[in-house]
């Protein structure tokens, strides 16, 4: 079983500011990989899929990176409404394995 | 626009089975294309996945709950259901459906089952 690992737990940015978020898989996924936003009381959203390709609808800002093991998300410039939980999930083993990590809040600073 | 909702009892006691089902509309379960599955995430805690189905049966369970979980589909109603036996107050939590490739683009709005006596 693939375990997924996210850190740091909680980021503390400033509106305006970069926030670059990791994700690690204990082994290669290659780019099955996903990334999920959740706001409180709301489902998830998918942003990034295949470790780099956004979603549909999915503003600019939010852009993923990596292969393997590694993953990055980062968004640009935060605004206002990216202050959420963030997952990312891997897919190597797809169907018959769907994992999370267990997720990193970015919160106001 | 498709749309995805859970519905079933908001109160399980322990050791008794949780039956939900989820309603599709506005797209058929019988697409070839996608996986329909269960998701849950206890209040204040991460998401984990339960398991899926294709719409001819197949199924994939979370190795982890396998011994207590049941996927089945209804492509007559155009719905599936999930069946979580022997229940304890660790299964409280919000239990999304959703549909699958192998990321999920299409959610449920979530319904919260708390297991208490």
């Amino acid at each position: 079983e693939i375990v997924m690992t996210q850190s740091p737990a909680t980021l503390s940015v400033s509106p305006g500011e970069r926030a670059t978020l990791s994700c690690r898989a204990s082994q290669s996924v290659s780019s099955n990989l996903a990334w999920y936003q959740q706001k409180p009381g709301q489902a998830p959203r998918l942003l990034i899929y295949g470790a780099s390709t956004r979603a549909t609808g999915i503003p600019a800002r939010f852009s993923g990176s990596g292969s393997g093991t590694e993953f990055t998300l980062t968004i640009s410039s935060l605004q206002s409404e990216d202050f959420a939980v963030y997952y990312c999930q891997q897919y190597n083993n797809w169907p018959g394995e769907f994992t999370f990590g267990p997720g990193t809040k970015v919160d106001i600073k | 626009q498709l749309q995805l909702q859970e519905s079933g009892p908001g109160l399980v006691k322990p050791s008794e089975t949780l039956s939900l089902t989820c309603t599709v509309s506005g797209g058929s379960i019988s697409s070839s294309s996608y996986y329909w599955g269960w998701i849950r995430q206890p209040p204040g805690k991460g998401l984990e996945w339960i398991g899926s189905i294709y719409y001819s049966g197949s199924t994939y369970y979370n190795p982890s709950l396998k011994s207590r979980v049941t996927i089945s589909v209804d492509t007559s109603k155009n719905q599936f259901s999930l069946k979580l036996s022997s229940v304890t107050a660790a299964d409280t939590a919000v239990y999304y459906c959703a549909r699958q490739k192998s990321t999920v683009a299409f959610w449920g709005q979530g319904t919260l089952v708390t297991v208490s006596s």
